[in-house]
């Protein structure tokens, strides 16, 4: 079972910041947070993952509490393409990703 | 140049057949995966291979043998196809430094099996 906790789904304007949260109070301190999307059709795309520290890439921000217990992902500009499924994922030294439901997030113009 | 290739894209056979399904990787990775998402949309790991060799098997029935020639492929054989066989099976690959699993995987575009 995926040990992560993610909105269903959200709703972002174009041109906006998504934030996408997701809950993992059980996660270890050795376990990294990962995020994927799936966009229609395609596979899962990798995005970003840390540890403890906040983390940014071309594509997204990361931004884990202190406690670890939840994060939060940042689209900083939402554009249509980025109308996907995003999947949180914790993960330590595992060829396996467990992926649960999803936030299927919708980018409207 | 796609990093992670997967054909057939699309593959729809009667039930009762064999088929395969190969994925090759162009990133240099050692360890590739397969992944069946179903028709609920959720993705789950079938296998897993580094270096050649299996090191995860999700008690997937024995109908499913996957195959790794070289680290840059591994292709996936189903015998006696079924109904519910019918998903997107992904595959992907990733790379492994120092024996530590917590490098990204990266997916194919998947290739949709349909049972008729």
């Amino acid at each position: 079972d995926a040990k992560t906790t993610q909105p269903t789904s959200m709703d972002c304007a174009e041109g906006r910041a998504a934030n996408l949260p997701c809950n993992h109070s059980t996660i270890s301190g050795n376990e990294y947070v990962y995020w994927y999307r799936q966009i229609h059709s395609q596979g899962p795309q990798y995005i970003i993952h840390g540890l403890k520290n906040n983390e940014t890439n071309e594509m997204a921000s990361l931004i884990i509490t202190e406690d670890r217990k939840s994060s939060t992902l940042i689209l900083p500009h939402a554009t249509l393409r980025d109308t996907a499924v995003y999947y949180c994922i914790v993960r330590y030294n595992t060829d396996k990703l467990i992926f649960g439901t999803g936030t299927r997030l919708q980018v409207f113009p | 140049d796609t990093a992670v290739s997967q054909t057939p894209k699309y593959l729809v056979t009667q039930m009762g057949n064999d088929k395969s399904i190969k994925c090759e990787q162009n990133l240099g990775h050692d360890t590739m995966y397969w992944y069946k998402q179903d028709s609920k949309k959720f993705l789950k790991i079938m296998f897993s291979y580094n270096n050649k060799e299996l090191i995860i098997n999700e008690t997937v029935p024995n109908r499913f043998s996957p195959k790794s020639p070289d680290k840059a492929h591994l292709n996936l054989h189903i015998n006696s196809l079924e109904l519910g066989d019918s998903a997107v099976y992904f595959c992907a690959s990733s790379l492994r430094r120092a024996g530590n699993s917590n490098q990204p995987q990266h997916f194919g575009d998947g290739t949709r099996l349909s049972i008729l």
